[in-house]
């Protein structure tokens, strides 16, 4: 069964530290997501990503985030100054358009 | 705003037992349904999901739901959970006019004793 693919499964970074968060989606899927969840609380909406560009995104995705598609096959989430706030498991998800969400195993990023 | 409501925050249940987890939406429109588990350590996983038709939806691994509109509810049910069900559950909707964003509930954490 196709897997969507995370990388690292866990990250520690020092407060101000640029990350860059890795995901390969599921090759023929179109649609492209990130989700985070803090630590006991609920799953969030962070993006998506459509035909190259960013389709919707939340209010907790300000400026210090950005996500981009660069070859084709990995999809990128980049905090450009983490805060310690940003400690959580990021979630990649990919979607072929049939509503069939296809979530990663996540990447824990702790924030020290 | 949208919101997903789990109301069980934690479930502890005996191998055999009957579970159900409720799920209650506030969205008033047209919404697709999906209740994902995470089993520890491991990424979310699709159960089942409700789009149109038969409201008693069945998913993988003896898992229901059924989608009662008028209470905006979603529940999961299990006739006999088994310890290897152990795993966090989570109810997430789709409002249909408002692209393809999701929003997931808080999680239900499900421990079956042996």
């Amino acid at each position: 069964e196709p897997e969507v693919t995370q990388t690292p499964s866990h990250q520690v970074t020092q407060m101000g530290q640029e990350v860059i968060l890795r995901c390969v989606p599921i090759s023929n899927h179109l649609y492209f997501y990130w989700y985070r969840q803090i630590l006991g609380q609920k799953v969030e909406f962070l993006v998506s990503f459509y035909n190259n560009e960013i389709s919707e995104k939340s209010e907790i995705f300000d400026d210090q985030f950005s996500v981009e598609r660069p070859d084709g096959s990995n999809f990128t989430l980049k905090i450009r100054s983490t805060k310690l706030e940003d400690s959580a498991m990021y979630f990649c998800a990919s979607e072929g358009g049939d509503y069939g969400y296809t979530f990663g195993s996540g990447t824990r990023l702790t924030v020290v | 705003a949208q919101s997903v409501s789990q109301h069980n925050h934690h479930v502890i249940l005996s191998e055999a037992a009957s579970l159900e987890l409720g799920c209650n939406y506030s969205y008033g429109g047209t919404v697709n349904l999906f209740w994902y588990v995470q089993y520890p350590g491991q990424h979310l996983q699709l159960l089942l999901k409700y789009f149109s038709g038969d409201p008693l939806v069945k998913g993988i691994k003896g898992f229901e739901a059924e989608f009662i509109k008028s209470k905006f509810s979603f529940n999961l049910r299990k006739p006999s959970v088994q310890w290897s069900d152990t795993a966090e559950y989570f109810c997430a909707v789709n409002p249909l006019n408002t692209g393809n964003q999701f929003y997931f509930g808080t999680g239900t954490s499900l421990t079956v004793i042996p």
